[in-house]
């Protein structure tokens, strides 16, 4: 599977936009982008998945670069119930390969 | 109105011991998974059942066992309980088995082997 590269924590503030960086250098083309996320002592829980357009929903947008070498998740105003790990993860098959993540502290 | 359900939530136990995880969904997905968290949280892969049917099996020890009865459950059997199955393990569900489908996970079961 290719691999993502992810900021280990970022911080932000409380009702600001938060924009997550992911890194996936080897993508092919088979591959989507999912985005999940984890809140502390919960199981994963899906945000957001693209293939090569940009992406909305209710929770974030998807940034996806051109070259689909990077992606960015947004948050468009972060609540402290977004504090969570992040998971950034090239899917082409059944399983999701879950790497480090990126934790995300929001403060008030 | 869980969608994805997982018993018992804590379990601790001997080593050595046999032990079962449950989990059911009902959402009417026809794939459910097993996934492991580790003490250094990284989750990983165990098992994928599709229709009852076996098909992930990532390098996990025999002494793990997934046995699906039904399109619904999806349980997790493990033999002779050794300190490193000490782990969140977590199921999950989702309505197909491909890539842009989107996984439904339980609550997790915090398995603490003495």
């Amino acid at each position: 599977d290719a691999k993502t590269t992810q900021p280990n924590s970022m911080e932000s503030n409380e009702e600001e936009p938060v924009h997550l960086p992911c890194n996936h250098s080897t993508i092919s083309g088979t591959d989507y982008i999912h985005w999940y996320r984890q809140l502390p002592s919960q199981g994963p829980e899906y945000v957001i998945h693209g293939l090569t357009s940009n992406v909305n929903n209710r929770m974030a947008s998807l940034a996806i670069a051109e070259d689909r070498k990077s992606s960015t998740l947004i948050l468009h105003r972060a609540t402290l119930r977004d504090a969570a790990v992040y998971y950034c993860i090239l899917r082409s098959g059944y399983a999701l390969n879950f790497g480090k993540g990126t934790s995300l502290l929001v403060t008030p | 109105d869980t969608a994805v359900s997982q018993t018992p939530k804590y379990l601790v136990t001997q080593m050595g011991n046999d032990k079962s995880i449950k989990c059911e969904q009902n959402l009417g997905h026809d794939t459910m998974y097993w996934y492991k968290q580790d003490s250094k949280k990284f989750l990983k892969i165990m098992f994928s059942y599709n229709n009852k049917e076996l098909i992930i099996n990532e390098t996990v020890p025999n002494r793990f066992s997934p046995k699906s009865p039904d399109k619904a459950h999806l349980n997790l059997h493990i033999n002779s309980l050794e300190l490193g199955d000490s782990a969140v393990y977590f199921c999950a569900s989702s309505p197909y088995s491909g890539a842009t489908d989107t996984q439904y996970f339980g609550p997790g079961t915090r398995l603490t082997v003495l």
